[in-house]
């Protein structure tokens, strides 16, 4: 079983209002990721990071920001939330290249709900 | 440039049949990984196979099988004898580190098993 986890899991919040995702991770993975995916079923990636003090943004434009100060911690934040950000937002973590296993375990994802 | 595509939007068995799921990637790497993953509805994402460039050997397990071909540039994933629980929506994804590290995903096939 992974050890990565993501709290909250559902999230209702009003609009102008300031959230951070948070995602933690045990298994000393460099790699970082943040996807976001709408109920059409496709995952865009939005944030990546390969490890610390390192962040790259992904392929979908994202009004969010992350922060990797810590290897085991990935937080995303958006400053002022709009309904337009409503979609649930999955964490993951991977080894670096070279260090055995490639895959990405993931979190149990955060369904954000912005009224 | 990267891309993974699964044509497939949604595809509906009755049980006991066997289902293929498609899935063609691009990638200018000689050197890339591709997974497959699967959505349960609860919303989090397992894990199911690896596959490196290097090593085009198909495999079974279980009722899962595994077609990776890189003449077309494709890994196909295969259910054999299809069990309601094998409804969920699977996920065929590309790791490709000479393009950046990023672990890029296709839109995704849900699979509908019906008794």
């Amino acid at each position: 079983e992974a050890d990565i986890y993501q709290t909250p899991r559902y999230l209702v919040i009003g609009t102008g209002k300031k959230i951070t995702l948070e995602c933690s991770q045990t298994m000393g993975h460099d790699k970082m990721y943040w996807y976001q995916q709408d109920p059409g079923m496709e995952l865009h990636l939005i944030h990546y990071s390969y490890g610390v003090n390192s962040t790259e943004k992904g392929d979908l434009s994202s009004e969010s920001t992350v922060s990797r100060i810590r290897t085991e911690h990935f937080p995303l934040t958006l400053e002022s939330a709009r309904p337009s950000h409503t979609s649930q937002y999955l964490c993951a973590s991977s080894p670096r290249q070279g260090a055995g296993d490639t895959e990405a375990f993931f979190g149990q994802g955060t369904r954000l709900t912005v009224v | 440039a990267q891309k993974v595509t699964q044509a497939q939007t949604e595809i509906s068995v009755v049980e006991k049949e066997d289902v293929t799921l498609d899935c063609v990637y691009e990638t200018r790497d000689t050197t890339y990984y591709l997974f497959w993953y699967k959505q349960p509805p609860s919303g989090e994402l397992v894990f199911l196979i690896r596959r490196n460039s290097f090593d085009e050997q198909n495999e079974i397990s279980g009722r899962y099988s595994w077609n990776f071909q890189k003449s077309t540039s494709s890994f196909n994933f295969t259910i054999t004898a299809s069990q309601v629980v094998d409804s969920a929506v699977y996920f065929c994804a590309l790791l490709s580190y000479n393009q950046g590290g990023k672990l890029i995903f296709g839109q995704g096939t849900e699979l509908s098993v019906k008794p």
